[in-house]
């Protein structure tokens, strides 16, 4: 099952600075994006969603960009912390009113340095 | 903060024996979900339950597998006979009528 991947995984980031993690889609139907942050032995934490009608969504320290026609999206750190080392997953759906059924990405493992 | 919470944290058992995985989905939640993650590869989705009845599972929850909501606070996912194929990190997820889903820790099922 290859409809999300994330290419990159790992990604290391000094303090402070911006962490980019990409994923990118192959199925057109997909019209609602998750990504998911995960510390080892814990379940996948909601970080922030994106709905195929918006193109941005921000909320603090994340934003998260979908550009449709590349069937592309990105999660933007800023600035990033130590905390926020993790592996961070991207999850794909569709199905108009009734979603159930998420396709995940392999996950990023971000490493963000002191 | 409301939390989905699974027991036990750590399953081991017998290859051919049966498994009952368990979780307490967020009380105002409507969709229930199984999900797994065998090491190394991606977390899969396996089956989702709505108003008491499976609306969507994959081809991986085969006849071996099944689910139920027993009363008004758990879900249960029954593996009838493990096969070592089945060791994997099983997470349970709820979502009120919209995304986004809210995952448990997992149960690391291990069949020996």
């Amino acid at each position: 099952d290859q409809q999300v991947k994330q290419n990159s995984p790992s990604l290391s980031v000094q303090e402070g600075r911006i962490s980019i993690l990409n994923c990118d889609y192959t199925n057109s139907m997909f019209d609602y994006f998750l990504w998911y942050k995960k510390y080892p032995a814990e379940g996948p934490t909601f970080l922030i969603s994106i709905s195929s009608i918006k193109d941005k969504n921000e909320d603090g320290r994340f934003t998260v960009f979908l550009n449709k026609s590349a069937k592309h999206l990105s999660l933007h750190i800023v600035p990033s912390q130590p905390g926020d080392s993790a592996v961070y997953f991207c999850a794909a759906g569709s199905g108009g009113y009734n979603f159930n059924k998420f396709y995940f990405g392999s996950g990023t493992k971000l490493n963000v340095k002191p | 903060e409301p939390e989905v919470t699974q027991t036990p944290s750590h399953q081991v058992t017998q290859m051919g024996q049966e498994v009952i995985l368990r979780c307490v989905p967020i009380s105002n939640h409507l969709y229930f979900y199984w999900y797994r993650q065998i090491l190394g590869q991606k977390v899969e989705f396996l089956v989702s339950f709505y108003n008491n009845e499976i609306s969507e599972k994959s081809e991986i929850f085969d006849d071996q597998f099944s689910v139920e909501r027993p009363d008004g606070s758990n879900f249960t996912l029954k593996i009838r006979s493990t096969k070592l194929e089945d060791s994997a990190m099983y997470f349970c997820a709820s979502s009120e009528a919209d995304p986004p889903l809210h995952f448990g820790n997992g149960t690391r099922l291990t069949v020996t």
